[in-house]
């Protein structure tokens, strides 16, 4: 079946670094993304969301990047900050019917190191 | 406060037994989803709610998994003879009509002895 992968399960940075965390889509009628931060539990909290018909939206200190040619969604976090440290997914949406129901990836777990 | 309230946070139940989860949002949108969650893995879907009427089941929600929305606000999710391969994260959320980036609860942690 379609579904969201990540490349990265770890990511450990340093605090003030930017970070970088990937996702590969395979479905190509999803027309909305999403990215949530998981602290331990917690449920996913929204960070930050962008549609098909964008390839960036900035959000305070994060930045979502599509390229729907490779199907490939980014999240960038500038100056990581030690509470940033949490699980990282990414989701999509493909509408029509299925509006509203989210597809999630793994999952990236971003490690900052004050 | 994230706009949804599950309760309880936490359940241990022995193999076989009925549990019950219960799902608050906070300010009433005409959609509800219920999401499970395995460790190391992200939510995956198992119905949702427009009002009072479900709408789509996953196939993970077998027979034994039931979810009701009596007055279109609240929600409950049962699972009937519970089963060690159930134990999971239950995660409810909520969104208007339009919105998209719907806010999940804390979740119900469900362990299955």
């Amino acid at each position: 079946g379609e579904s969201v992968g990540l490349h990265l399960p770890t990511l450990s940075v340093q605090e003030g670094d930017n970070s970088i965390i990937n996702c590969a889509y395979s479905n190509s009628a999803s027309d909305y993304f999403i990215w949530y931060k998981q602290e331990s539990g917690k449920g996913p909290q929204f960070i930050i969301d962008i549609r098909s018909n964008m390839d960036k939206r900035q959000g305070q200190r994060v930045t979502v990047l599509l390229n729907k040619t490779v199907k490939h969604l980014s999240l960038q976090i500038a100056a990581t900050q030690p509470g940033d440290s949490a699980v990282y997914f990414c989701a999509e949406n493909a509408g029509g019917t299925s509006y509203g129901k989210l597809t999630f990836g793994q999952g990236t777990i971003l490690t900052v190191h004050p | 406060d994230t706009g949804v309230s599950q309760d309880p946070r936490h359940k241990i139940t022995k193999r076989g037994q009925n549990v019950t989860f219960r799902c608050d949002p906070i300010s009433e949108h005409n959609r509800l989803y219920w999401y499970r969650q395995t460790l190391g893995q992200g939510p995956e879907f198992l119905t949702y709610f427009q009002n009072e009427a479900q709408l789509e089941k996953s196939r993970l929600l077998s027979d034994r998994f039931s979810a009701e929305r009596p007055k279109g606000s609240f929600s409950t999710l049962e699972i009937q003879r519970t089963e060690q391969g159930d134990s999971a994260m239950y995660l409810c959320a909520n969104g208007g009509g339009g919105d998209y980036g719907y806010t999940f609860g804390s979740g119900t942690r469900l362990t299955v002895v």
